[in-house]
């Protein structure tokens, strides 16, 4: 799985869009995108993943650039309750495979 | 939703006793994981299971560690013999067909 890189920390207002950057400049082709966090010691949620196009759920907002070399997820409209550790994390789409998760970013939404 | 869960929520043991962790996995899922996370670290890959047998497992999953699926529904983590740092969150997440994998709200461990 390619590595990725994400800042350690971010700060966001509440009500604002909280954009989180994440750079897989070694992904390859087959490898997708995926997005988890993890609020305080909980387990890992899901939120989105995508391989080229950009996607849009009812959590967030995945935008890929052309090249594939990094990503943004949004939160259009973050509230108190996004305060969590965002992992970015490229992997193969293959059946079964593990969850590598790197050291994230650390989200702090403010009043 | 249909959602993991996992029991106990915490579990308290001295070192050297055997400890099961059960999970029960989203119905009709075929894959199964555990994961762990020590105290201020990253979620750690242990496991994964599927029709009945390992699939992949890392250098943690020593022989220490045993999973089962005992019946059609629990998949459950035996550690026979607790060390202390043993001690850690500990999380079992399924998957279908799909590739996301749901976790369960998972298991603090500590060891004495």
């Amino acid at each position: 799985d390619a590595k990725t890189t994400q800042p350690t920390s971010m700060d966001c207002a509440e009500g604002r869009a909280a954009n989180l950057p994440c750079n897989h400049s070694t992904i390859s082709g087959n490898e997708y995108v995926y997005w988890y966090r993890q609020i305080h010691s909980q387990g890992p949620q899901y939120i989105i993943h995508g391989l080229k196009n950009n996607e849009t759920n009812e959590m967030a907002s995945l935008i890929i650039t052309e090249d594939r070399k990094s990503s943004t997820l949004i939160l259009p409209h973050a509230t108190l309750r996004d305060t969590a550790v965002y992992y970015c994390i490229v992997r193969w789409e293959t059946s079964g495979s593990r969850l590598t998760f790197g050291e994230g970013t650390q989200l702090t939404v403010n009043p | 939703e249909p959602e993991v869960t996992q029991t106990p929520s915490h579990q308290v043991t001295q070192m050297g006793q055997e400890v099961i962790l059960r999970c029960v996995p989203i119905s009709n899922h075929l894959y199964f994981y555990w994961y762990r996370q020590i105290l201020g670290q990253k979620v750690e890959f242990l496991v994964s299971f599927y029709n009945n047998e390992i699939s992949e497992k890392s250098e943690i999953f020593d022989d220490q560690f045993s999973v089962e699926r005992p019946d059609g529904s629990n998949f459950t983590l035996k550690i026979r013999s607790t060390k202390l740092e043993d001690s850690a969150m500990y999380f079992c997440a399924s998957k279908s067909g799909g590739e996301t994998q749901y976790f369960g709200p998972g298991t603090r461990l500590l060891v004495l």
